[in-house]
């Protein structure tokens, strides 16, 4: 399955409202999931079940989506969001994840 | 807490072995899935496989033929091995822990990486 992510890089201010997308090849259901990588650091779980927040991460994360196209939200973005986020499909082996977005500042 | 610690050879010439392991301190192997996944400099991330308690273990078909993936429960590790590496499997490998919520997984703990470069 491919996963196709949207855009590829993106500047934002403090503040701003962030939408990044993830598109599948083929119907997931809802088994998607959205990391957070900072530079030198492994990713970090943000989202699970395109929706469910993963324990003790910010409530301005949120995630929506079903089938083949999903978005990460950013609700105010903060100036420890400024990382790259990946997409990754749990549906079927093997498991694939998205080319990233990059989310600058502004 | 659940910690992963990973170690292996960081330089290797063309047609060697990698070999890397991941322990883990602060939980059980059993109900969790153990995967590896790699990331090529300034690229994205790649899943190259996984073992679960039982041993049963799920590879990446492009990597299929050059990867081993085995545990020792014992000293609660698990390993990778990718045979004939080239400049291609340079790259950071992270161990990470597939856990459950429902029908969903997800990777909810990771090691620190290791930068493996393939140079002759």
């Amino acid at each position: 399955i491919h996963m196709t992510q949207s855009p590829s890089s993106l500047s934002a201010s403090v503040g701003d409202r962030v939408t990044i997308t993830c598109r599948a090849s083929q119907g997931i259901r809802n088994d998607l999931g959205w990391y957070q990588q900072k530079p030198g650091k492994a990713p970090k779980l943000l989202i699970y079940g395109a929706s469910s927040l993963q324990s003790g991460v910010p409530s301005r994360f949120s995630g929506s989506g079903s089938g083949t196209d999903f978005t990460l939200t950013i609700s105010s973005l903060q100036p420890e969001d400024f990382a790259t986020y990946y997409c990754l499909q749990d549906y079927n082996y093997p498991l694939t994840f998205g080319g990233g977005t990059k989310v600058e500042i502004k | 807490q659940v910690q992963l610690q990973q170690w292996g050879a960081g330089l290797l010439k063309p047609s060697e072995t990698l070999s890397l392991t991941c322990v883990v301190y602060g939980g059980s192997f059993s109900g969790y899935h153990w995967s590896w996944i790699r990331q090529s400099p300034g690229k994205g991330l790649e899943w190259i496989g996984e073992i679960n308690h039982s041993g049963i273990t799920n590879y990446n078909p492009s990597l299929k033929s050059r990867v081993t993936i085995s545990l020792d429960t014992s000293k609660n590790q698990f390993s990778l091995k990718v045979t004939s590496v080239t400049a291609a499997d340079t790259a950071v490998y992270y161990c990470a822990r597939g856990a459950g919520s429902g029908i969903n997984w997800f990777f909810d703990y990771w090691g620190q990486g290791t930068l493996v470069t393939v140079s002759s």
